[in-house]
Formats: C-alpha cells, sequence, structure tokens
C-alpha cells in the first residue's frame, strides 16, 4: 500500500530535550515536505526537499533542522524545543510534475512541548 | 503572492441536502488547486485536483469542483451529504510553477445532522 509514515504519533516532551521525528515514503517520491497544523492558522511549510541532498526553508523553518540522505526518508529535527512548537506535524511527498501533482500525506504527529 | 481564502469557517448541513464550500484564489499564473479532507486523527486526503483541462473537477466519494476564473473561485459541492461527510475540508493552492509548497486556505470544519 501507497503510504507515508510518520512516527512517532504523540510525543509530550520538555523544553530544551532534542527529538525527531521521522517520516518514510514508499513511493519512490522525490519531493518531501514538513508542514504545522495550528488552529485557526491551517497548514504551514517549514521545510521541503526536492531530491536526495537538497533541502529548502519553507514559511517557517525557525527551530527545525532537516536531513534528506535516502530518498525515502526525510526526518525533521527539534534541537532544542520550545513550547510555540507545539503544534500537529505533517509530512508529505509528491511525484517529479510540478504544481499540478497532489501531495500525499502522513496520518500526523502531535508534538507538545512543556 | 498566491493564496487562498476560504469563505467559511462553519458550514452546517442535514443528511441527504446538498453541500457548498465557498473557496476564492488569488494566483499571479494558471494555478493548480485542490480540496483536501481531513477527518479526525487523520492525515488529509486528496479529495480532488484542477489542473488546467477540464474546469468541472470530479473526485471522490461524490464530490466536484469548478474552476471559474473570472470569479476566482473553486467552490466544493456535493448533490447528497451523508454523515461521513462530517471533517475538515481544505482548499489548497499550488504556491508557484513548480509547485515546492501547497498554500491552504484556513478550512471549513463541515457538520452534518440526522
Amino acid at each position: 500500500e501507497a503510504q507515508v509514515t510518520q512516527n512517532p504519533r504523540y510525543l509530550i516532551t520538555v523544553t530544551g530535550k532534542k527529538l525527531t521525528v521521522t517520516c518514510s515514503q514508499n513511493m519512490n517520491h522525490e519531493y518531501m515536505s514538513w508542514y504545522r497544523q495550528d488552529p485557526g492558522l491551517g497548514l504551514r511549510q517549514i521545510y521541503y526537499s526536492m531530491n536526495v541532498e537538497v533541502t529548502d526553508k519553507g514559511d517557517v523553518p525557525e527551530g527545525y533542522k532537516v536531513s534528506r540522505k535516502e530518498k525515502r526518508n526525510f526526518p525533521l529535527i527539534l534541537e532544542s524545543p520550545s513550547p510555540n512548537q507545539t503544534s500537529l506535524y505533517f509530512c508529505a511527498s509528491r511525484s517529479t510534475g510540478g504544481k499540478g501533482q497532489p501531495q500525499h500525506f502522513g496520518d500526523g504527529t502531535r508534538l507538545s512541548i512543556l | 503572492a498566491q493564496s487562498v481564502t476560504q469563505l467559511d469557517s462553519h458550514v452546517s448541513v442535514s443528511e441527504g441536502t446538498p453541500v457548498l464550500l465557498r473557496c476564492n484564489y488569488s494566483s499571479s499564473y494558471s494555478p493548480s488547486l485542490f480540496w483536501y479532507v481531513q477527518h479526525p486523527n487523520k492525515g488529509l486526503q486528496l479529495l480532488l485536483k484542477y489542473t488546467s483541462a477540464a474546469t468541472l473537477v470530479k473526485g471522490i466519494n461524490g464530490f466536484e469542483a469548478e474552476f471559474k476564473k473570472s470569479e476566482t473561485s473553486f467552490h466544493l459541492t456535493k448533490p447528497s451529504a451523508h454523515m461521513s461527510d462530517a471533517a475538515e475540508y481544505f482548499c489548497v493552492v499550488s504556491s508557484n510553477q513548480a509547485g515546492t509548497a501547497l498554500i491552504f486556505g484556513k478550512g471549513t470544519t463541515l457538520s452534518v445532522s440526522s
């Protein structure tokens, strides 16, 4: 089954404790992206990657890091989490083909930073 | 710059009655437009997409949307609502020609009563 898998689905942690949210897709997609969803703000892009070793900032990259060492994986790293990063996070992927290709989303990771 | 406005934050209908979720967009080029649905505790699922082919787009679960360039609108409709349609719906435009990001509307929560 074609899917985007995120782990963990839920995490409660404390300020300053480094964490990584993993994202893996099995569709051989070149493009992957991370979004955060906050009430009243919709989804906003954090980082994206057009292919292996190619990453770029989205609209809200502060406080986050990413890496793309393999085509299927695109982890999101919070080096020193803070309470304002409490949010619902989604990973997405799509094939090449430009703006007309729809993105496939994972089920989300709910992070709570205390 | 591209933007999306969902005109209603909440729509309530009775089961069996028509559904209309309104979306206006702004784009400096020929846009790609999408509607996604999000059920509680789930990721986003693609309902339909417009990519400059037919202006009336049919999607899954009986939904359809009409692209109206003169009105810069992409409203989502369904002839007869089901209880299972209760969810949050997002109108989305591709941010640029390369499709490096999606711009999301704030979302419309659809409630369906029996």
